[in-house]
């Protein structure tokens, strides 16, 4: 079946720290990647995708890579900031979409 | 580009009232609409998916009598509460993508509702 599995939080990290979220996935047929970031009483934004194995989607700092070895897509970031607390999902589409539990991330000052 | 607007934002309802909710895209055609429900502190679940001009398709579990969806037009579809009760209460978010159902296109969300049923 299809699933995505993301690394439980909260993951608390101060101002200018690296980040990582880990997330992982089983599907069927070759999905496209995405992380979506939602902020407090918001719906989710789309922050990056990736619709092919070793494609790097990025944006606003933020990086994941494709990896159809691992069945990876891990989200980085060199250096946080406060603005980026918020809860990341990463998600799969194949038929339809498929999203991760959430990973909060605070960032302390 | 592809923005979904969804209103309310927030609602309180008295127990046994109906609510409804709408989904635009306000730049974009949307042929396929999602709906979403997020309990607190976990992932969205998908309640339906709602197709213009035709019957919405409900997840396994959800109640196609409680949760009305109408998609009459590619930019706005709804989603009605029928007979809303306390355990209802939690937020609710609808989604689209554009073009047609292809699903290398990313979802857009609206900002959300909130429902709180008293």
């Amino acid at each position: 079946g299809n699933s995505v599995t993301q690394m439980e939080g909260p993951v608390t990290l101060s101002e200018e720290a690296f980040l990582t979220i880990n997330c992982t996935y089983t599907a069927t047929g070759y999905p496209s990647l995405f992380w979506y970031v939602q902020y407090p009483g918001e719906g989710l934004q789309l922050l990056l995708k990736a619709t092919k194995a070793d494609d790097k989607g990025s944006n606003k700092g933020f990086e994941a890579t494709y990896r159809k070895e691992t069945t990876s897509f891990h989200l980085e970031k060199g250096s946080v900031q406060v603005s980026d607390s918020a809860v990341y999902f990463c998600a799969l589409s194949v038929n339809k979409f498929y999203f991760g539990s959430g990973t909060k991330l605070n960032v302390k000052p | 580009g592809a923005v979904v607007s969804q209103h309310p934002s927030w609602v309180i309802c008295k127990s046994g009232t109906s609510v409804k909710i709408e989904c635009r895209s306000l730049d974009f055609q949307a042929t396929t609409m999602f709906w979403y429900r997020q309990f607190p502190k976990q992932s969205l679940m998908l309640m339906a998916t709602s197709n213009e001009g035709s019957k919405a398709t409900y997840e396994q579990g959800v109640e196609k009598d409680k949760f009305l969806i109408n998609h009459a037009s590619l930019t706005l579809s709804t989603l009605t509460v029928t007979s809303a009760h306390p355990e209802d209460s939690s937020f609710y978010i609808c989604s689209a993508g554009q073009g047609t159902s292809s699903y290398n296109s990313p979802l857009h969300f609206g900002n959300g509702t909130r429902l709180t049923v008293t």
